[in-house]
């Protein structure tokens, strides 16, 4: 099946300095991924996409990029606030029949901005 | 407002006990998916809905059932075989392949 790793687990960063997270994957036959933020007590929030198809999106202060190839896609956070402190999890895809997929998680990476 | 309602938010379970998680959605989404989150473990699948009365095993099925009886709701039981079943449940559907998920706010289920 499909295995996903993210890193790093936890990030400190000042507010206003930029953010990357990491994810790897192994099954190339993944095609979409979306990454979560959760806030503490919280169901994730999706935040932002990317399917295979293209190798980067963008959205404000946010940006994800994608190499199929190396089979690894990345989030980026630019100006960071102190509200961007979360929990960020990365997903990919697997197809499961039915025109529907299930999604394979990383294990998260804690993000804290401090003021 | 079209959303996921997962109730109830805090759990109690008794050593033996099976107990019910709800599940209710308004977002007409026909797949729909429970997963068990532990600190620094991330999510991991339990079971997964694509259609009303069929669903499937996810990777850590063992100790939990499901029904799928209408397309709103999905509930999980958590059964007295599953050893370890304090963790924070979380619910989501979608719309089709390749869309993210919508999540519930999640249930924190609890052994007394």
């Amino acid at each position: 099946g499909e295995n996903v790793e993210q890193h790093p687990s936890t990030l400190s960063v000042q507010e206003g300095d930029s953010a990357v997270i990491k994810c790897t994957y192994s099954d190339s036959a993944s095609n979409y991924f979306p990454w979560y933020k959760q806030e503490l007590g919280k169901g994730p929030q999706l935040i932002i996409d990317i399917r295979s198809n293209v190798g980067e999106k963008k959205d404000q202060r946010i940006a994800v990029t994608l190499n199929k190839t190396a089979k690894h896609f990345s989030l980026h956070i630019t100006e960071t606030q102190p509200e961007d402190s979360a929990v960020y999890f990365c997903a990919a895809s697997i197809r499961v029949g039915r025109g529907y997929s299930t999604l394979t998680f990383g294990k998260g990476t804690m993000l804290l901005v401090s003021p | 407002d079209g959303g996921i309602t997962q109730s109830p938010k805090y759990l109690f379970r008794k050593e033996g006990q099976n107990v019910t998680l709800s599940c209710e959605q308004n977002l007409n989404h026909d797949a729909m998916y429970w997963y068990r989150q532990d600190p620094g473990q991330g999510l991991r699948l339990i079971y997964y809905s694509q259609i009303v009365n069929d669903f499937q095993k996810g990777d850590i099925a063992e100790g939990y059932s499901v029904s799928r009886e209408k397309k709103e709701s999905f509930p999980l039981t958590v059964t007295s075989a599953q050893k370890n079943p304090t963790a924070f449940y979380l619910c989501a559907s979608t719309q089709g392949a390749n869309y993210g998920y919508t999540f519930g706010s999640g249930t924190r289920l609890t052994v007394v």
